[in-house]
Formats: C-alpha cells, structure tokens, sequence
C-alpha cells in the first residue's frame, strides 16, 4: 500500500543550526503539508503546498521556516536557525486532491527534532 | 473558529469491552471528521474519514458515527483488545474554503487492560 515516508526518524540539533526535513509523498498525489506536535500539545497545521507553491500557511510558519519540493518525489521542510521551542514532531501528509470533499490525508510515520 | 474537544482525556478499560470514544467541534459546518490512532511517539494511522453526508462509517470493530446538527463524532470500538491501547484523535478540515487545514482534537489516551 502506498504510503507517506519521512526522513530522519529522530535528528538532534544544537540551537541555532539549520534543519532539513524530508518526506517522499505518494507518488500520484498532488498536494503535500506539513504538521506539528511539540509533546503534550494537538497537531498544528503548518503549511500546504500545491504546484511548487505554497498555498496555505500558519503563523506558525514563520521567515525562519521554508518548504521546497526540489525534484518530483521529495518535499522538503527547513529550519534555518532552530530555537529550543521547534522541537517537536513534525508530521509530513499528502493527499490526491486538495478540498476536504475529496478524500483524506495520508501522513507519513514523522520526524522527531531535539533542539539543545 | 473551529474547536475541536475530545473527552474523555484518558481512558482505562478492561479488555473485551465495548467502549465510545467522544468528539465535539463548534462548527458544524464540515466536510468530513477524520479519526485517527497515534502510538506512543509514533506518527498518525487514519482510521475512518466520515464524510458530512454520512452518518456513520465502519471499518472492523470500529464505528464512527457523525452528527453535524449537534456537532459530535463517536469512535465506538467493540471488543476491545491490548493492542487497541493508544490515543485516538478526531480532526476536522479548518473552513469550508480551505484546502486541508485539519483541526485537531487533544486526543483520548486509551489503555486496555489484559
């Protein structure tokens, strides 16, 4: 069954350097996110993207945040200058169409990021 | 703006019972309420998407009912099982106009006792 993959499981960061998480969405799917939950909290939208663009983000998603799908499989989140509250998990999902009335997101196993 | 609650936070039950678990928004405006299962520092496995127009949807020993009017979802699993422990969460598109901005719930911490 096709699914959502994220890479690295867990990363571990000193504060203030850049972060690059990775996902791979399935294959045929169009519309790519990205989530959050720091420990204890509820999932956070942070921001979608369709057709090299973003097309929706949060005010979570701020200057130090970018996104890039930099060929056709992988989609990309970056931090560029972590701070202690960024860890967190962070939640890649993909979905075929891009209105609720359309189907689901599928959301990968995420990426545990320790900032020190 | 949409909220979405779960109670309750956290629930312990004997194995093999049948168990509801609640979701409520204050918008009943929605496309769809997605349930979903989280293990314990892992990632987030769909369980149903219940459509607007649906009042329940089925997948196993799990149920889930919508009811827009009131605004509640229900996750009803039968014949409850160890592995069945994890939280459940709901979670609902943010507005009729956006494109897949989920609202989550703070979940229900499942525990089944052997």
């Amino acid at each position: 069954e096709p699914e959502v993959t994220q890479t690295p499981s867990h990363q571990v960061t000193q504060m203030g350097q850049e972060v690059i998480l990775r996902c791979v969405p399935i294959s045929n799917h169009l519309y790519f996110y990205w989530y959050r939950q720091i420990l204890g909290q509820k999932v956070e939208f942070l921001v979608s993207f369709y057709n090299n663009e973003i097309s929706e983000k949060s005010e979570i998603f701020d200057d130090q945040f970018s996104v890039e799908r930099p060929d056709g499989s992988n989609f990309t989140l970056k931090i560029r200058s972590t701070k202690l509250e960024d860890s967190a998990m962070y939640f890649c999902a993909s979905s075929e169409f891009g209105h609720p009335t359309s189907g689901e997101l599928f959301f990968g196993e995420g990426s545990r990021l320790t900032v020190l | 703006k949409q909220e979405v609650t779960q109670i309750p936070a956290a629930l312990s039950v004997p194995e093999g019972e049948n168990l509801v678990l609640n979701c409520s928004f204050t918008d009943s405006a929605i496309y769809n309420l997605q349930w979903f299962r989280q293990d314990p520092g892992k990632g987030l496995t769909s369980l149903l998407l219940i459509q607007s127009s649906q009042r329940e949807q089925t997948s196993g020993r799990l149920n889930a009912s919508l009811d827009k009017s009131s605004g509640r979802s229900t996750l009803y699993i039968a014949a409850s099982q160890p592995g069945d422990s994890a939280t459940y969460l709901c979670a609902v598109p943010n507005d009729m106009d956006s494109n897949y901005q989920l609202i989550w719930g703070a979940g229900t911490k499942l525990i089944i006792k052997p």
